[in-house]
């Protein structure tokens, strides 16, 4: 069974239009994120919830806005999208509370914004 | 301060060949030091992890070797086989904070 997944995996979209991606992961944690990976592999979290509350918001245009409905589930919405959203996003989880710092990532969602 | 410096940024080995991987940190606040390894169309998946208490571990052909007091670690892949071709990332953590700092990547191929 598929621990943290991410749906779609492929995104193509065109300037100016909004876009949702999901993120759901079975392993019973605490925490989630996400990550953009740019051209150049370079990873950046650009935010956390623990428990359903963000925890990490950084410097990320408000374009960007993440829901966490449940500890399962984080999802990632991004309005008005630019061709630099063009990335590869990551969702991860990872148990904080009692727990280690191991993070475990998705597959990833490849958006190309056109 | 919040920066992990890693080199180089590619790698070439031949196969059997030791793969040694690189990084620095500023911030002694860190106290987890994992390594990430990410195969091209995949999520990075976690490799082995150190914490600032021990100066190395050992995970089959995977070693980590870290250096408090010169607030550098690196990866060490014992015989290198062509299946260990891939990305890699190390990373930083503070306890608490929730937060990963990730290198620059290295991107490895090794040889047949």
């Amino acid at each position: 069974d598929t621990a943290v997944s991410q749906t779609p995996k492929y995104l193509v979209t065109q300037m100016g239009n909004d876009k949702s991606i999901k993120c759901e992961q079975n392993l019973g944690h605490d925490t989630m994120y996400w990550y953009k990976q740019d051209s150049k592999k370079f990873l950046k979290i650009m935010f956390s919830y623990n428990n359903k509350e963000l925890i990490i918001n950084e410097t990320v245009p408000n374009r960007f806005s993440p829901k966490s409905p449940d500890k399962a589930h984080l999802n990632l919405h991004i309005n008005s999208l630019e061709l630099g959203d063009s990335a590869v996003y990551f969702c991860a989880s990872s148990q904080v509370r009692g727990g280690s710092y191991e993070q475990y990532f998705g597959p990833g969602t490849r958006l190309t914004v056109t | 301060q919040q920066q992990v410096k890693q080199s180089p940024q590619s790698l070439i080995v031949q196969k059997g060949g030791i793969s040694i991987i690189n990084c620095a940190y500023e911030n002694t606040a860190f106290d987890y030091f994992p390594w990430y390894q990410q195969f091209p169309g995949k999520g990075p998946a976690l490799l082995i992890a150190i914490r600032p208490d021990v100066s190395e571990k050992k995970e089959g052909r995977f070693t980590i070797s870290f250096n408090k007091s010169a607030k550098q670690f690196s990866l060490h892949i014992m015989d290198s086989q062509p299946g260990d071709s891939a990305t890699y990332f190390c990373a930083a953590s503070i306890q608490g904070t929730y937060k990963y700092i990730f290198g620059t990547g290295t991107r490895l191929k090794v040889l047949a």
